[in-house]
């Protein structure tokens, strides 16, 4: 079973700064398979990055996603007060063939 | 308007069964695999179940397996979840999620459109 593990657990920043989440794997994870969410209070997941490294559609291009092998890293690179929410890595695998991570608050400093 | 609304959620009591709903609009449903992942209250993502378009593939968590079956009508535009013997740990919302196998010669099962949830509670 892979296992992800994010951090920091939480992260408080400031509009404008710059934010970076990192996601780890228990073992290698494909780039591919590897992929990011955002998650607001009382709201369904919005998927932000896919293939470790792909912007999902309509997403800004503030989002960007790297790594490969077991360490991936999700960078907002100036935040705006919309983007303040909670963020899951997401792996596809094998048994269990998905898991997510624990997430990441991502708070006004 | 691609959309997914799930229904059919509620208090049942533990050892009860409930049957979930989720209704496709907007794509091609038959066309897409589906995820059933869940939440509980004020904790993370836990995936649920997977049923590939043509419904020959099949997965579940170990935590639900024996006792939820995912299962689809494609002529309906529809995927359901039949949740038996459930027990005060399943209780949370119940989101599903289509899900992008691939795209051009890449594999990716990731979840690119999700439904606003429906919440099950699991009490007597």
């Amino acid at each position: 079973e892979i296992v992800l593990t994010q951090s920091p657990g939480t992260l408080s920043l400031s509009p404008g700064e710059r934010a970076t989440l990192s996601c780890r794997a228990s073992q290698s994870v494909s780039s591919t398979y590897l992929a990011w969410y955002q998650q607001k209070p009382d709201q369904a997941p919005r998927l932000l990055i896919y293939g470790a490294s792909s912007r999902a559609t309509g997403i800004p291009d503030r989002f960007s996603g790297s790594g490969s092998g077991t360490d991936f890293t999700l960078t907002i690179s100036r935040l705006e007060p919309e983007d303040f929410a909670v963020y899951y890595c997401q792996q596809y695998g094998s048994s269990p063939p998905y898991s997510f991570g624990q997430g990441t608050k991502l708070e006004i400093k | 308007e691609v959309q997914l609304v799930e229904s059919g959620g509620g208090l049942v009591p533990p050892g009860g069964s409930l049957r979930l709903s989720c209704a496709a609009s907007g794509f091609t449903f038959s066309a897409y695999s589906m995820n059933w992942v869940r939440q509980a209250p004020g904790m993370g993502l836990e995936w649920v179940s997977y049923i590939s378009s043509g419904s020959r593939t099949i997965w579940y968590a170990d935590s639900v397996k024996g006792r939820f079956t995912v299962s689809r009508g494609n002529s309906k535009n529809s995927l359901y979840l039949q949740m038996n013997s459930l027990r005060a740990e399943d209780t949370a919302v119940y989101y599903c999620a289509r899900v992008i196998v691939s795209e051009g010669p890449f594999y990716y099962y990731h979840m690119d459109v999700w439904g606003k949830g429906t919440t099950v509670t699991v009490s007597s």
